[in-house]
């Protein structure tokens, strides 16, 4: 069974950084096609990508928080971490880790087929 | 970046209606396109990949079309446990991946 949970800070305070882990299991990104994603939802608004990093370590970033954004995998633990500098209110959101895996050979993904319950951050001073 | 939208944003339906939701990608996507169902407080949950592949476990009223830039997604008997928020999203700019804001299905 594959399973994936958030952990991190509930309350962050406006210019800190952000660490949030990832732990699963049922799968080593280690795995040919394996990743893992950030995707982040605000409270009432829609879903944003926000990481991704793969079996190769490979990391990626949208675009707008690239600047601020760090992901890390560590095979040995099962865990993948995402840092975010200089947090600020509109930080604020649930914080989900899902998996994702590439199927076919030069194919993009088949979507993310499995979800974490997801971690609920505040950023407030 | 390819920006998806969907439509309506919202509806009111009721029990037992067939119910179509769209999805547009602001380029070709191929086939690459999810669609996701979130109830509140819960992670979303894949229900239909690469266009009209039901995932495992998904209830065969949930069925999904399209290719290029427009998709849909169909439920053909609208089940009390439907009621929720829809998203499609797209992996074919993988890794830049990028999800629409949803459609919320309401009880009418």
């Amino acid at each position: 069974q594959v399973t994936l949970r958030e952990s991190g800070p509930a309350l962050v305070k406006p210019t800190q950084t952000l660490t949030l882990t990832c732990t699963f299991s049922g799968f080593s990104l280690s795995t040919s096609g394996m990743c893992v994603n950030w995707i982040r939802q605000s409270p009432g608004k829609a879903l944003e990508w926000l990481a991704l990093i793969d079996w190769e370590d490979d990391k990626y970033y949208t675009t707008s928080l690239k600047t601020r954004l760090t992901i890390s995998k560590d095979i040995s633990k099962n865990q993948v971490v995402l840092t975010m500098t200089n947090v600020d209110p509109v930080d604020t959101a649930t914080y989900y880790c899902t998996r994702m895996r590439f199927v076919d050979s030069g194919l993009p993904p088949h979507g993310m087929d499995v979800w974490g319950q997801g971690t609920t951050v505040t950023v407030s001073s | 970046d390819i920006q998806m939208t969907q439509s309506p944003s919202s509806l009111s339906a009721s029990v037992g209606d067939r119910v179509t939701i769209t999805c547009r990608a602001s380029q070709n996507i191929n086939i690459f396109l999810h669609w996701y169902q979130q109830k509140p407080g819960k992670a979303p949950k894949l229900l239909i990949y690469t266009a009209a592949v039901l995932e495992s476990g998904v209830p065969s009223r949930f069925s999904g079309s399209g290719s290029g830039t427009e998709f849909t997604l169909t439920i053909s008997s609208l089940q009390p446990e439907d009621f929720a928020t829809y998203y499609c999203q797209q992996s074919y700019s993988t890794p830049q991946l990028t999800f629409g804001p949803g459609t919320r299905i309401d009880i009418k």
